[in-house]
């Protein structure tokens, strides 16, 4: 069975410093991997995705930044963190196609 | 570009009641996802229903799709205590982007 773990579960960083979240999945070969950004009560808006390893695309520009080093490593930093960037950061995983997304548990960034 | 959009940002039911909860997109798909998040945690999938389907059944959930009007619903029958959730419909733009709506904040109380 497929698994999905996002690390850390939580961060309180401070406005300027670097960041840097991390997303691996198990069981899966070459899975579609994709970044989401949730506001405290707000809907989930995707970041980034790729479909393979090295390759990422950006959907939205935040002032974040991916990266795919191994097929099934997905990384999301920044090198100056903004009061804006606070949120629920979540990964996910899909076949590709118009297959499903399985999200990981989340990290819940709070940027002081 | 494409989204989704309940019609209703939230909703405040008693147990054993029924509930439909609405959904329009702008541009075409063929796909539409509904996922529920629970209070702290990640979506989770409950229902997928795809263009050649215009309805689908899982237990008490029940999708519906219209690519004629845009529009896809998802109804909840005798809704429990732990249907509680948000609720978002996700259309399927392909292109690896999948765009979330506002969800819909569903509350069922004894």
């Amino acid at each position: 069975a497929q698994t999905i773990h996002q690390w850390p579960v939580a961060e309180i960083k401070a406005v300027g410093s670097p960041l840097s979240l991390g997303c691996t999945i198990k069981g899966k070969s070459s899975p579609n991997l994709y970044w989401y950004w949730q506001a405290t009560g707000g809907t989930l808006q995707q970041l980034f995705y790729s479909i393979t390893v090295g390759q990422v695309e950006s959907v939205v520009q935040l002032n974040l930044s991916a990266s795919r080093p191994k097929d099934d490593q997905f990384i999301l930093s920044t090198e100056k963190l903004l009061l804006s960037h606070s949120g629920f950061y979540l990964c996910a995983w899909s076949q590709g196609g118009d297959s499903d997304y399985t999200f990981g548990s989340g990290t819940r960034l709070l940027v002081i | 570009s494409q989204w989704g959009e309940e019609n209703l940002q939230a909703l405040s039911i008693q147990e054993g009641e029924d509930v439909t909860m609405n959904c329009s997109y702008k541009t075409y798909t063929t796909v539409v996802h509904w996922y529920r998040q629970d209070s702290g945690r990640g979506p989770a999938l409950i229902i997928l229903i795809r263009s050649n389907e215009r309805e689908k059944r899982s237990g008490r959930l029940r999708a519906t799709l219209d690519t004629s009007s845009q529009s896809s619903s998802l109804s909840i029958t005798a809704a429990q205590c732990e249907d509680t959730a948000v609720y978002f419909c996700a259309p399927d733009s392909g292109y690896n982007k999948l765009t979330f709506g506002k969800g819909t904040v569903l509350l069922v109380s004894p």
